[in-house]
């Protein structure tokens, strides 16, 4: 499978601060890139996500940086919450194919 | 909630065991996906089924077997069962595009 690589493994930031994880692929193909959330027992749940064709998408305190070139993608989460207390995965795929995972990251947000 | 119903939600069985789970869809979506959850694997694709065939596989040993039925729902067979098999497992699902959706994952504990 082609990777997805993702960093830090886990992230403590203070209430109110910036959380910003980051993530790299490899296969060009890939066409759609999502964040996903995961609190503890549930399933992961679409957070946002981006296409190539743009280099930046906000949805509230939810950020998408995307850069084609250097085949990464971050998110960054402005004002950060407790309630942001979670499991963060980043993944890619192309339409009709499985979503490949980044190993997530735990971010704690402390108050 | 996502849409995607799985069943069990635990299970505790035995080394050398069988089990079943159980997926429903959501309304309408042709896509079945299988996950694997572990703490040190993170999410893993098993197995991708579209209307029925299957279209792609992923990291799935040959212990495990899905399939999906004509009302679309889909089991995962998990037989011959070992400790290293307890995981979380999740089942999503898509319309022809990019965007998967999870369920609640059902949570396999082998003893």
């Amino acid at each position: 499978q082609q990777q997805v690589k993702q960093s830090p493994q886990s992230l403590i930031v203070q209430k109110g601060g910036i959380s910003i994880i980051n993530c790299a692929y490899e296969n060009t193909a890939f066409d759609y890139f999502p964040w996903y959330q995961q609190f503890p027992g549930k399933g992961p749940a679409l957070l946002i996500a981006i296409r190539p064709d743009v280099s930046e998408k906000k949805e509230g305190r939810f950020t998408i940086s995307f850069n084609k070139s250097a085949k990464q993608f971050s998110l960054h989460i402005m004002d950060s919450q407790p309630g942001d207390s979670a499991t963060y995965f980043c993944a890619a795929n192309q339409a009709g194919t499985a979503l490949i995972f980044g190993k997530g990251t735990t971010l704690s947000v402390s108050s | 909630d996502s849409g995607v119903t799985q069943t069990p939600k635990h299970l505790i069985t035995a080394t050398g065991q069988r089990v079943t789970l159980r997926c429903s869809p959501r309304s309408g979506d042709l896509s079945v996906y299988w996950y694997q959850q572990s703490l040190d694997q993170g999410l893993q694709f098993l197995i991708h089924y579209y209307n029925g065939e299957e279209r792609a596989k992923g990291n799935i040993l040959e212990r495990f077997s899905a399939q999906q039925f004509p009302d679309l729902h889909s089991e995962l067979n998990l037989s011959s069962l070992e400790l290293g098999d307890s995981a979380l497992y999740f089942c999503a699902s898509s319309a022809s595009g990019n965007t998967i959706y999870f369920g609640e994952g059902s949570w396999l504990t082998v003893v």
